[in-house]
C-alpha cells in the first residue's frame, strides 16, 4: 500500500504568492515523522521542515509552514511569499518505526514552478 | 562539520558491467541509508547500514548490495547491471537514536546511466 501520496504533478505560482503543496499518508505506527524535502535540478535533497506525530503545533520554518491535520492524514506544505528560487521538485516522506527499522519513504513529488 | 559526500558525481556504464558507489557520512553519524531514484519518481529506499550492518532493505535484488566501514562510511554496489538501474543515486546519513524525528543528511548524489 502506497504510504506517501502527493496528488499534484505540478504547480504554478506566482512570484509573491503563497502555494500549498499536498501530501497525505498512511501508517499503523502511532509514531511517526513526516518530512518535506526540496530538490532542485542539481539533485541534492534539501530539508525543508519536519512535524513529529505528537506535535501539538504546526511546524515552521521561515516561509515554510506545514499544515498539520493528523485525522485526515495530511501533512500539506504551505510557501508562503514565493521566490523564483523556489522553483524545484518537492517531496514529501515519512519517517515510521513499522519495518523494524527507521527509514524514510517518499512520494512522487511535485514540480514547482515559479513565474516573475 | 563536514557535510555528506559522495563520488564519483556521475557515471556511464553498459549493462552487465559491475558498478561500486561511494559515500562519506557527515561527521558523527552512524546510519547510512542509499536510496534509488528513478528519472520523474522519488527516491526508493535500498538499503540502511548502521555501525557497519545492513539493518534494513528494501524491494531490491541481491545484486544491490553494500559496505559501511569503521569510519562509517558507506559503498553501495551494483552487479551486473542492467538499463533500468540508471537513476540518481543518493545517500544519507543521520544519528540513528531510534527516533521518528532523526533527520537524514543528503549528499548530492552519483547519476548512474547504464548503456
Amino acid at each position: 500500500a502506497q504510504k506517501i501520496t502527493q496528488t499534484q504533478p505540478g504547480m504554478f505560482v506566482q512570484e509573491k504568492e503563497a502555494v500549498t503543496l499536498d501530501c497525505t499518508y498512511d501508517t499503523s505506527d502511532p509514531s511517526y515523522g513526516l518530512f518535506w524535502y526540496k530538490q532542485p535540478s542539481s539533485g541534492e535533497m534539501i530539508f525543508l521542515i519536519y512535524q513529529g506525530s505528537y506535535d501539538q503545533q504546526n511546524a515552521t520554518e521561515g516561509r515554510y509552514s506545514l499544515n498539520f491535520q493528523k485525522a485526515r492524514k495530511s501533512a500539506n506544505l504551505v510557501i508562503s511569499a514565493s521566490q523564483l528560487g523556489d522553483s524545484a521538485m518537492y517531496f514529501c516522506a515519512m519517517r515510521d518505526l513499522s519495518s523494524g527499522y527507521s527509514t524514510l519513504t517518499f512520494g512522487k513529488g511535485t514540480m514547482l514552478l515559479v513565474s516573475p | 562539520e563536514t557535510g555528506v559526500t559522495q563520488s564519483p558525481t556521475h557515471l556511464i556504464k553498459t549493462r552487465g558491467q559491475q558498478v561500486t558507489l561511494r559515500c562519506s557520512s557527515q561527521s558523527g553519524h552512524n546510519t547510512v541509508s542509499w536510496y534509488q531514484q528513478a528519472l520523474g519518481q522519488g527516491p526508493q529506499f535500498i538499503f540502511q547500514y548502521y555501525r557497519e550492518e545492513e539493518n534494513g532493505r528494501g524491494n531490491f535484488p541481491p545484486r544491490f548490495s553494500g559496505l559501511q566501514f569503521p569510519n562509517y562510511s558507506s559503498e553501495l554496489n551494483v552487479n551486473a547491471l542492467e538499463l533500468d538501474d540508471s537513476a540518481l543515486y543518493l545517500c544519507a546519513s543521520s544519528l540513528d537514536s531510534g527516533r521518528a524525528s532523526n533527520e537524514q543528511f543528503f549528499g548530492p548524489g552519483t547519476r548512474l546511466t547504464v548503456l
